[in-house]
């Protein structure tokens, strides 16, 4: 066990919805990243937050958003949904304080599934 | 932009044997960090060993090690006394650094334990 908690596990819903997938990072890691795992593009890098602000935007849609709370908790929404966004989405999360606590460690990820 | 390569897309090594996958980067930077992460079955990503490139000593891990050559920017994996758990995706990672801590995956080696 990571530490790290998404919820929910799996997703299933229609091309055209939103989504809103949840994820609480480790106690004390103050960054928390997205990443998307699909059959055709691998693992993809999405989104960073750090403490609160977005840090960094990898290849992450305009229909989809993220957020960071104040109790460091992040959330990724997910819009006008099409069959080509079912995937399996990680949280990771970090210290991110200094480069040598750079470890990110994955939550179980939440499997999407759009039909 | 940083990209990493797994030539090996499947392997296989019998129980109690050794086996060693392969993972070459590029970059242009001279401090960075490298991950081998685990995926079994269950998706759930695993970290298994992390290398700093400062670091001239290679990172062992119980039954992990790597080979790190910086020179060549190669960064094997080797896992000694193979077991049956050790059945997984494996995935090389780069760490990116300079204000985006984000991971750049390569595309993953199966590797398959034989009884």
């Amino acid at each position: 066990d990571s530490g790290v908690t998404q919820t929910p596990k799996h997703l299933i819903t229609a091309t055209g919805q939103r989504v809103t997938l949840r994820c609480s990072p480790r106690s004390g890691d103050l960054s928390v990243y997205w990443y998307q795992q699909s059959l055709d593009q691998g693992l993809q890098f999405l989104i960073q937050y750090y403490n609160g602000e977005e840090r960094a935007k990898g290849n992450i849609l305009e229909r989809f958003s993220a957020q960071q709370f104040p109790d460091l908790h992040s959330e990724l929404n997910l819009s006008s949904l099409e069959l080509g966004d079912s995937a399996l989405y990680f949280c990771a999360s970090s210290v991110a304080l200094t480069s040598a606590q750079e470890t990110q460690y994955f939550g179980p990820g939440t499997r999407l599934l759009v039909l | 932009a940083q990209t990493v390569t797994q030539s090996q897309p499947e392997m296989s090594v019998q129980e109690a044997e050794t086996v060693t996958l392969s993972c070459t980067y590029d970059t242009s930077e001279s401090d960075y960090y490298l991950f081998w992460y685990k995926q079994p079955p269950s998706r759930q990503m695993i970290l298994v060993i992390r290398q700093e490139a400062y670091k001239q000593q290679n990172a062992t891990e119980n039954r992990f090690s790597v080979n790190f050559q910086k020179a060549a920017k190669s960064f094997s994996l080797k896992i000694s006394d193979s077991q049956l758990g050790d059945a997984a995706m494996y995935f090389c990672a780069y760490l990116t650094q300079g204000g985006s801590e984000k991971l750049v995956f390569g595309k993953g080696t199966k590797l398959t334990v034989n009884p």
